[in-house]
Protein backbone atom coordinates (compact mmCIF):
# COMPACT_ATOMS: atom_id res chain seq x y z
CA UNK A 1 0.00 0.00 0.00
CA UNK A 2 1.38 3.74 -0.75
CA UNK A 3 1.82 5.37 2.33
CA UNK A 4 3.86 8.03 4.28
CA UNK A 5 4.63 7.23 8.10
CA UNK A 6 5.46 9.90 10.29
CA UNK A 7 7.07 8.25 13.43
CA UNK A 8 6.82 11.11 15.72
CA UNK A 9 3.82 12.96 16.67
CA UNK A 10 5.53 15.11 18.39
CA UNK A 11 9.63 17.28 18.79
CA UNK A 12 10.54 18.94 21.11
CA UNK A 13 14.03 20.94 20.66
CA UNK A 14 15.89 24.34 22.34
CA UNK A 15 16.31 26.95 20.13
CA UNK A 16 19.72 26.28 18.09
CA UNK A 17 19.59 23.24 18.46
CA UNK A 18 19.60 20.61 14.96
CA UNK A 19 16.30 19.25 14.03
CA UNK A 20 15.47 16.14 12.48
CA UNK A 21 11.79 15.24 11.66
CA UNK A 22 11.59 11.78 10.18
CA UNK A 23 9.62 10.44 7.15
CA UNK A 24 9.51 7.25 5.38
CA UNK A 25 7.40 6.48 2.39
CA UNK A 26 6.38 2.85 0.94
CA UNK A 27 5.76 3.33 -2.50
CA UNK A 28 7.03 0.57 -5.89
CA UNK A 29 7.51 3.73 -8.14
CA UNK A 30 9.08 6.71 -8.04
CA UNK A 31 7.27 9.26 -5.95
CA UNK A 32 7.55 12.71 -5.85
CA UNK A 33 8.09 13.83 -2.01
CA UNK A 34 7.47 17.27 -0.34
CA UNK A 35 7.42 18.69 2.91
CA UNK A 36 4.44 20.96 4.18
CA UNK A 37 4.25 22.85 6.94
CA UNK A 38 1.11 24.68 8.94
CA UNK A 39 1.76 27.39 11.73
CA UNK A 40 -0.74 28.03 14.07
CA UNK A 41 -4.26 28.17 12.50
CA UNK A 42 -2.73 28.79 8.94
CA UNK A 43 -3.56 27.05 5.85
CA UNK A 44 -0.73 24.07 4.98
CA UNK A 45 2.37 25.77 3.22
CA UNK A 46 4.54 23.78 0.63
CA UNK A 47 7.97 23.91 2.45
CA UNK A 48 10.16 21.90 0.26
CA UNK A 49 9.88 19.25 -2.54
CA UNK A 50 12.77 16.52 -3.37
CA UNK A 51 12.94 17.07 -7.40
CA UNK A 52 13.71 20.80 -6.41
CA UNK A 53 16.51 20.02 -4.08
CA UNK A 54 16.31 23.53 -2.58
CA UNK A 55 17.05 24.83 0.86
CA UNK A 56 14.18 27.12 2.62
CA UNK A 57 14.37 28.63 5.65
CA UNK A 58 17.01 26.38 6.51
CA UNK A 59 15.55 23.08 6.12
CA UNK A 60 16.55 20.60 3.55
CA UNK A 61 15.52 17.36 3.00
CA UNK A 62 17.14 13.99 0.40
CA UNK A 63 15.64 11.50 -0.45
CA UNK A 64 16.83 8.11 0.16
CA UNK A 65 16.17 5.46 -2.17
CA UNK A 66 17.45 2.83 0.20
CA UNK A 67 16.30 3.73 3.26
CA UNK A 68 12.94 4.78 1.44
CA UNK A 69 12.99 7.83 3.71
CA UNK A 70 12.94 11.88 2.87
CA UNK A 71 13.96 13.21 6.45
CA UNK A 72 13.62 16.89 7.41
CA UNK A 73 16.57 18.89 8.32
CA UNK A 74 18.00 22.02 9.68
CA UNK A 75 20.87 22.69 11.75
CA UNK A 76 19.79 25.20 14.01
CA UNK A 77 16.44 25.51 14.82
CA UNK A 78 14.52 28.53 15.64
CA UNK A 79 11.15 29.55 17.72
CA UNK A 80 9.64 30.42 14.46
CA UNK A 81 9.88 27.56 12.94
CA UNK A 82 7.70 26.38 15.70
CA UNK A 83 4.70 24.40 13.44
CA UNK A 84 3.18 21.10 12.59
CA UNK A 85 5.29 19.34 9.41
CA UNK A 86 3.56 17.23 7.29
CA UNK A 87 5.49 14.85 4.86
CA UNK A 88 3.67 13.88 1.32
CA UNK A 89 3.89 12.09 -1.85
CA UNK A 90 2.16 12.12 -4.91
CA UNK A 91 2.32 8.69 -7.05
CA UNK A 92 3.57 8.91 -10.58
CA UNK A 93 1.05 10.59 -13.19
CA UNK A 94 -1.49 11.83 -10.81
CA UNK A 95 -2.17 14.61 -8.29
CA UNK A 96 -3.34 12.48 -5.59
CA UNK A 97 -1.09 14.14 -2.46
CA UNK A 98 -0.93 11.15 0.37
CA UNK A 99 -0.14 12.66 3.74
CA UNK A 100 1.58 11.68 6.85
CA UNK A 101 0.09 12.04 9.93
CA UNK A 102 2.07 14.98 10.91
CA UNK A 103 4.29 16.23 13.31
CA UNK A 104 4.47 18.91 15.33
CA UNK A 105 7.98 20.58 16.03
CA UNK A 106 7.92 22.86 19.05
CA UNK A 107 11.12 24.97 19.39
CA UNK A 108 11.73 26.72 23.12
CA UNK A 109 13.58 29.45 24.14
CA UNK B 1 -4.87 36.55 -7.40
CA UNK B 2 -6.88 34.96 -4.76
CA UNK B 3 -5.89 31.83 -5.14
CA UNK B 4 -7.71 29.10 -3.02
CA UNK B 5 -10.67 30.57 -0.98
CA UNK B 6 -12.84 28.30 1.00
CA UNK B 7 -16.03 29.27 2.86
CA UNK B 8 -17.28 29.72 5.91
CA UNK B 9 -14.39 29.52 7.97
CA UNK B 10 -16.54 28.13 11.22
CA UNK B 11 -19.28 26.38 10.82
CA UNK B 12 -21.59 24.52 13.75
CA UNK B 13 -24.13 22.17 12.74
CA UNK B 14 -26.54 19.83 14.05
CA UNK B 15 -26.69 16.42 13.98
CA UNK B 16 -28.34 15.41 10.89
CA UNK B 17 -28.41 18.66 9.39
CA UNK B 18 -26.81 19.10 5.40
CA UNK B 19 -24.73 22.09 4.82
CA UNK B 20 -22.23 23.06 1.90
CA UNK B 21 -18.58 23.88 2.14
CA UNK B 22 -17.69 26.07 -1.06
CA UNK B 23 -14.31 26.31 -2.58
CA UNK B 24 -13.13 28.23 -5.62
CA UNK B 25 -10.14 29.12 -6.92
CA UNK B 26 -8.57 31.37 -9.97
CA UNK B 27 -5.41 29.80 -10.62
CA UNK B 28 -7.34 27.68 -13.39
CA UNK B 29 -6.09 24.48 -11.77
CA UNK B 30 -7.75 21.25 -13.22
CA UNK B 31 -7.22 19.56 -10.70
CA UNK B 32 -8.89 20.09 -6.64
CA UNK B 33 -9.76 17.72 -3.70
CA UNK B 34 -11.29 17.69 -0.06
CA UNK B 35 -9.09 17.29 2.80
CA UNK B 36 -10.02 16.71 6.07
CA UNK B 37 -7.44 16.96 8.92
CA UNK B 38 -7.63 15.25 12.50
CA UNK B 39 -5.60 14.61 15.48
CA UNK B 40 -3.19 11.78 14.92
CA UNK B 41 -4.49 11.20 11.76
CA UNK B 42 -3.13 14.04 9.22
CA UNK B 43 -4.75 14.94 6.27
CA UNK B 44 -7.10 12.69 4.40
CA UNK B 45 -8.54 12.90 1.37
CA UNK B 46 -12.21 13.09 1.34
CA UNK B 47 -12.69 13.36 -2.84
CA UNK B 48 -11.01 15.06 -5.69
CA UNK B 49 -11.30 16.05 -9.28
CA UNK B 50 -9.27 16.55 -12.34
CA UNK B 51 -10.94 18.80 -14.27
CA UNK B 52 -14.80 20.25 -15.05
CA UNK B 53 -17.59 17.22 -14.76
CA UNK B 54 -14.84 14.55 -13.24
CA UNK B 55 -14.98 13.94 -9.89
CA UNK B 56 -13.65 10.37 -7.21
CA UNK B 57 -13.63 9.45 -4.20
CA UNK B 58 -10.59 9.58 -2.14
CA UNK B 59 -9.74 7.64 1.15
CA UNK B 60 -12.81 8.63 3.62
CA UNK B 61 -15.88 9.73 1.21
CA UNK B 62 -18.91 7.82 3.56
CA UNK B 63 -21.24 11.22 3.98
CA UNK B 64 -19.76 13.30 1.77
CA UNK B 65 -21.09 14.39 -1.68
CA UNK B 66 -18.83 16.68 -4.62
CA UNK B 67 -19.07 18.28 -7.90
CA UNK B 68 -17.44 20.08 -10.16
CA UNK B 69 -19.88 21.91 -13.21
CA UNK B 70 -16.95 24.61 -13.46
CA UNK B 71 -13.10 24.71 -13.24
CA UNK B 72 -13.08 27.57 -10.70
CA UNK B 73 -15.50 25.69 -8.16
CA UNK B 74 -15.64 22.37 -6.01
CA UNK B 75 -18.11 22.69 -3.19
CA UNK B 76 -18.00 19.95 -0.47
CA UNK B 77 -21.56 19.08 0.65
CA UNK B 78 -22.11 17.12 3.98
CA UNK B 79 -25.50 14.79 3.34
CA UNK B 80 -26.65 14.49 7.10
CA UNK B 81 -24.01 16.08 9.12
CA UNK B 82 -22.81 13.14 12.22
CA UNK B 83 -20.32 14.13 15.07
CA UNK B 84 -17.83 11.91 13.49
CA UNK B 85 -17.22 14.46 10.93
CA UNK B 86 -16.57 17.41 13.27
CA UNK B 87 -12.84 18.71 11.46
CA UNK B 88 -11.02 20.96 9.93
CA UNK B 89 -11.72 20.84 5.97
CA UNK B 90 -9.02 22.01 3.67
CA UNK B 91 -9.70 22.40 -0.14
CA UNK B 92 -6.84 22.29 -2.92
CA UNK B 93 -6.05 22.93 -6.35
CA UNK B 94 -3.14 21.85 -8.83
CA UNK B 95 -2.32 22.29 -12.11
CA UNK B 96 -0.73 18.43 -12.73
CA UNK B 97 2.80 17.89 -11.81
CA UNK B 98 2.60 21.16 -9.83
CA UNK B 99 2.89 22.78 -6.80
CA UNK B 100 -0.64 21.93 -4.56
CA UNK B 101 -2.34 25.18 -3.14
CA UNK B 102 -4.47 24.80 -0.16
CA UNK B 103 -7.12 27.32 0.93
CA UNK B 104 -7.00 28.65 4.60
CA UNK B 105 -9.29 25.72 6.22
CA UNK B 106 -12.97 25.84 7.63
CA UNK B 107 -13.48 24.83 10.85
CA UNK B 108 -16.34 22.20 11.33
CA UNK B 109 -18.33 21.41 14.06
CA UNK B 110 -21.36 19.13 14.72
CA UNK B 111 -23.00 19.16 17.73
Amino acid sequence: AQRVTQPEKLLSVFKGAPVELKCNYSYSGSPELFWYVQYSRQRLQLLLRHISRESIKGFTADLNKGETSFHLKKPFAQEEDSAMYYCAFISYNTDKLIFGTGTRLQVFP
Amino acid sequence: NAGVTQTPKFQVLKTGQSMTLQCAQDMNHEYMSWYRQDPGMGLRLIHYSVGAGITDQGEVPNGYNVSRSTTEDFPLRLLSAAPSQTSVYFCASSQTGNTIYFGEGSWLTVV
